[in-house]
């Protein structure tokens, strides 16, 4: 079955620094989804990542995926406090079945 | 334009009690999504239904089930409740059935079984 890995499971950042989320997926997949929630909240959709080598950015988030090394980055750049939430990166198992199956989230804080 | 909506926002039961939860899709959505959010498991797949049918369903036991109506709206109902299954359920709606489209999610319910 496929496996989503996540890391860190924890970050804990400076405002104005730069880093990297990393998700790793066991089998193939052309879809890979980045949602952020907030405490007590619910999913907020970020990026939909549908080929090999897309690219996407919205404000100091950045999305890539590479579908050969089964790899999404999660770039955040400059952070600034309000990003402070948890972010998952999920996977399509198959057009047929449309589960998501989800990482075990990044818990990010973001401090002066 | 509304997003997702479900009700109760929160929900208290007891063990071997019977929950309702409900779930409106983003109007014009088909597809609708649920996913059981369970502190240390994670965020799970349920049960995926389009136009009125289970489509797929997670590895959850039959005492999770739902429907799906006419107007896309769907329940979810769990039978014979225990406490490991406290826990934030996630509706989401989607405009087609086919993984090309992102899956939009509610504000969540959360059931806590006493």
């Amino acid at each position: 079955e496929l496996k989503v890995e996540q890391n860190p499971l924890f970050l804990s950042m400076q405002e104005g620094k730069n880093y990297t989320i990393y998700c790793n997926y066991s089998t193939t997949s052309d879809r890979l989804y980045w949602y952020r929630q907030d405490p007590g909240k619910s999913l907020e959709s970020l990026f939909v990542l549908l080929s090999n080598g897309a690219v996407k950015q919205e404000g100091r988030l950045m999305a890539s995926l590479d579908t050969k090394a089964r790899l999404s980055t999660l770039h955040i750049t400059a952070a600034v406090h309000d990003l402070s939430a948890t972010y998952f990166c999920a996977v399509l198992v198959s057009y047929n079945t449309d589960k998501l199956i989800f990482g075990t989230g990044t818990r990010l804080q973001v401090f002066p | 334009e509304a997003g997702v909506t479900q009700s109760p926002t929160h929900l208290i039961k007891t063990r071997g009690q019977q929950a309702t939860l409900r779930c409106s899709p983003i109007s014009g959505h088909t597809s609708v999504y649920w996913y059981q959010q369970a502190l240390g498991l994670g965020l799970q797949f349920l049960l995926w239904y389009d136009e009125g049918e289970e489509r797929n369903r997670g590895n959850f036991p039959p005492r999770f089930s739902g429907r799906q109506f006419p107007n896309y709206s769907s329940e979810l109902n769990v039978n014979a409740l225990e406490l490991e299954d406290s826990a934030l359920y996630l509706c989401a709606s989607s405009g087609a059935g086919t993984g090309s489209e992102t899956q939009y999610f509610g504000p969540g319910t959360r059931l806590l079984v006493l």
